[in-house]
């Protein structure tokens, strides 16, 4: 298993700002993932962050809006770019090791005012 | 694209009873997995099926899958008050390249009244 740890656990930002979510897992995963979960829906995949080159993004989500870093095997940034009310979310790191089953961080509670 | 589609979206049970949810997907997968989420936070791995089982057992837990009907089920016996949680099923899928992804459903919201 793995422990994933995110930060910031909540954050209210204002509109036109810029927030980075940070994700460290205290063991080497093979895949690290984003996702974005609505108020009461489920989880929708904004991309694979993959080490050492860029990430792959999912329909609807592109990289100016949220850039990701996955610069080694254990950490990744997702950043939520010029954001508007419509990115108010819960933002979720996830990662696997050798087979699917899915570790995920705390996540991280967003309001835009 | 969201495959799983669970069912009902809202349970609610009084504590010491059985509370079953259902799963339906519409690809072929490589396995079919169920998680915890409680109150909007991280979700917890539950149980992991694999395509070619039908029934497994995790403590007060079954799960069953039928790849025929593409569906799945989660029962928790003797449920508990601290059972009450949102369920989610997820289907894996080869998405190549070594790699699996996982696409959740809609979510059961259960809840075990005391």
């Amino acid at each position: 298993s793995a422990v994933i740890s995110q930060k910031p656990s909540r954050d209210i930002c204002q509109r036109g700002t810029s927030l980075t979510i940070q994700c460290q897992v205290d063991s080497q995963v093979t895949m690290m993932f984003w996702y974005r979960q609505q108020p009461g829906q489920s989880l929708t995949l904004i991309a694979t962050a993959n080490q050492g080159s860029e990430a792959t993004y999912e329909s609807g989500f592109v990289i100016d809006k949220f850039p990701i870093s996955r610069p080694n095997l254990t950490f990744s940034t997702l950043t939520v770019s010029n954001m508007s009310p419509e990115d108010s979310s819960i933002y979720l790191c996830s990662a696997t090791g050798e087979g699917t089953e899915a570790f995920f961080g705390q996540g991280t509670r967003l309001t835009v005012v | 694209s969201q495959q799983g589609e669970e069912d009902p979206q809202a349970l609610s049970i009084q504590e010491g009873e059985n509370a079953t949810m259902n799963c339906s997907y519409k690809t072929s997968i490589n396995n079919l997995q169920w998680y915890r989420q409680n109150s909007g936070r991280g979700l917890v791995h539950l149980i992991l099926i694999r395509s070619n089982e039908r029934e497994k057992h995790s403590g007060r837990l079954r799960v069953t899958l039928d790849t025929s009907k593409k569906s799945s089920s989660l029962l928790i016996t003797a449920s508990r008050a601290a059972d009450t949680a949102s369920y989610f099923c997820a289907t894996a899928a080869y998405s190549g390249a070594g790699s699996y992804q996982l696409t959740f459903g809609k979510g059961t919201k259960l809840s075990v009244i005391p």
